[in-house]
């Protein structure tokens, strides 16, 4: 069962590039990893999702290295907006279950 | 993807009582997945429940205090049951996206106190 962990905040400022880091070293093979946006009172927003090498979307990069053990999501250009709280979810569908493990978090201050 | 609604927002329950929460999404799904969050933490899987079954649980969580109800493809219900302070969460539904790559799509959650 893979146990996901991330840094607890970072702090950046308006217009640099974020690079938060989660860690799955138990990861399964059918695991997808996915990154989630939340802000207060929301629900988690879909950002981003993965299976190896590297994925690009319109907001977002998300690199996993060969291992799959980590990964990284990368936002470039920060802006006030993106102050949130961002999770990491590895897993997916095993056989007629599912695993479904949250990060424990990282809370991205965006400075101006 | 799926859009999904939650009902209630918000609730504040007298310890003892049960609530039940309402998710309905806006497309037929296989499974829907219910998560609590409590105040400042993470988000943790309670239960995954497919139409026409009994929904599956993890660790942790029994179907006596969190029972679930699937009656179609649409809808779900998370009945918290005999509250106690200790349940004050943040409890939301979910679905698979319905588009490859796109993940679970979440509701904006029901704020529960219990007091």
């Amino acid at each position: 069962l893979a146990k996901t962990t991330q840094p607890i905040s970072m702090d950046s400022y308006e217009g640099q590039e974020v690079n938060i880091t989660c860690s799955h070293n138990n990861i399964a093979t059918n695991d997808y990893i996915t990154w989630y946006q939340q802000f207060p009172s929301q629900g988690p927003r879909f950002i981003i999702q993965g299976y190896k090498t590297k994925v690009t979307n319109e907001v977002a990069s998300l690199f996993i290295p060969a291992d799959r053990k980590s990964s990284t999501l990368s936002l470039p250009r920060v802006s006030l907006s993106d102050t949130a709280v961002y999770y990491c979810l590895v897993g997916g569908r095993r056989d007629s279950s599912y695993k479904l493990i949250f990060g424990s978090g990282t809370r991205l201050l965006v400075r101006p | 993807s799926a859009v999904i609604s939650q009902k209630p927002s918000r609730d504040i329950c007298q310890r003892g009582t049960s609530l039940t929460i309402q998710c309905q999404v806006d497309s037929q799904v296989t499974m829907m997945f219910w998560y609590r969050q409590q105040p400042g933490q993470s988000l943790t899987l309670i239960a995954t429940a497919n139409q026409g079954s009994e929904a599956t649980y993890e660790s942790g969580f029994v179907i006596d205090k969190f029972p679930i109800s699937r009656p179609n493809l649409t809808f779900s219900t998370l009945t918290v049951s005999n509250m106690s302070p200790e349940d004050s969460s943040i409890y939301l539904c979910s679905v698979e996206a319905g588009q490859s790559n796109y993940g679970y799509t979440f509701g904006s959650g029901t704020r529960l106190t219990v007091v």
